[in-house]
């Protein structure tokens, strides 16, 4: 079975720094798909951002970037110029195919003024 | 155009009773998931239907859980004899298709609370 570890419970910057968001994951699948999830106090999952295990080149998303370690299975993701806005639960997770999504156990980043 | 709505948004549950819980997924989408959020975690898997056909339901903690989506669109999640370990978000997200679903959207979740 597909594991997802957040190492990070928590983590706190000030607006405009860079933040990196920790995410590991354990499988023996060759292809498969990784997510980074933001949920709101809303609770709406939104997707940030999604990186295909065959494509080599690291996602990007405006401000938001992947760091994809395929060998060492890291996922970890790269928030640039943090605003307030980021404030959320952020959650990693994993999929291969036409399979569920697997989610770590979040990590509450707070963006402070 | 609509996202996937969910209601209720809120739903207290005196334990014993019985919850349904209703998922309208984005128009089309062919694949719908339900999944389970405890306070403080991440969301887990319950079931997944192919338009109305239930393929999956390996998640479903007990059989008090019971799912269906009898038209291909509209879902239900009923809780029956609803315990307090049942307290949770459940999020129900769709997928315009049937072999990788990696476009999953997400609905606003329900909250259950059982007392």
């Amino acid at each position: 079975a597909q594991t997802v570890t957040q190492s990070q419970p928590e983590m706190s910057v000030q607006e405009a720094e860079t933040v990196t968001l920790s995410c590991t994951y354990d499988t023996s699948e060759s292809n498969y798909y990784l997510f980074w999830y933001k949920q709101p106090p809303s609770r709406q999952m939104i997707l940030v951002i999604r990186q295909e295990a065959y494509k080599q080149q690291n996602a990007t998303e405006n401000r938001f970037s992947v760091n994809f370690q395929k060998a060492a299975k890291s996922f970890s993701l790269k928030i640039s110029d943090s605003q307030l806005g980021d404030t959320a639960m952020y959650f990693c997770a994993f999929m291969k195919g036409a399979q569920k999504l697997v989610f770590g156990q979040g990590t509450r980043l707070t963006i402070n003024p | 155009g609509a996202g996937v709505s969910q209601s209720p948004r809120y739903k207290v549950a005196k334990r014993g009773q019985d919850v349904a819980l209703r998922c309208d997924p984005i128009s089309g989408h062919v694949s719908l998931f339900w999944y389970q959020q405890a306070l403080g975690q991440g969301p887990e898997f319950l079931t997944y239907f192919q338009n109305e056909a239930q393929l999956d339901k390996s998640g479903l903690p007990s059989d008090r859980f019971f799912a269906e989506r009898p038209e291909g669109s509209v879902s239900t999640l009923k809780i029956q004899r609803t315990q307090q370990e049942d307290s949770a978000v459940y999020l129900c997200a769709s997928s315009p298709r049937s072999d990788y679903h990696y476009e999953q959207y997400f609905g606003p979740g329900t909250r259950l609370t059982v007392t």
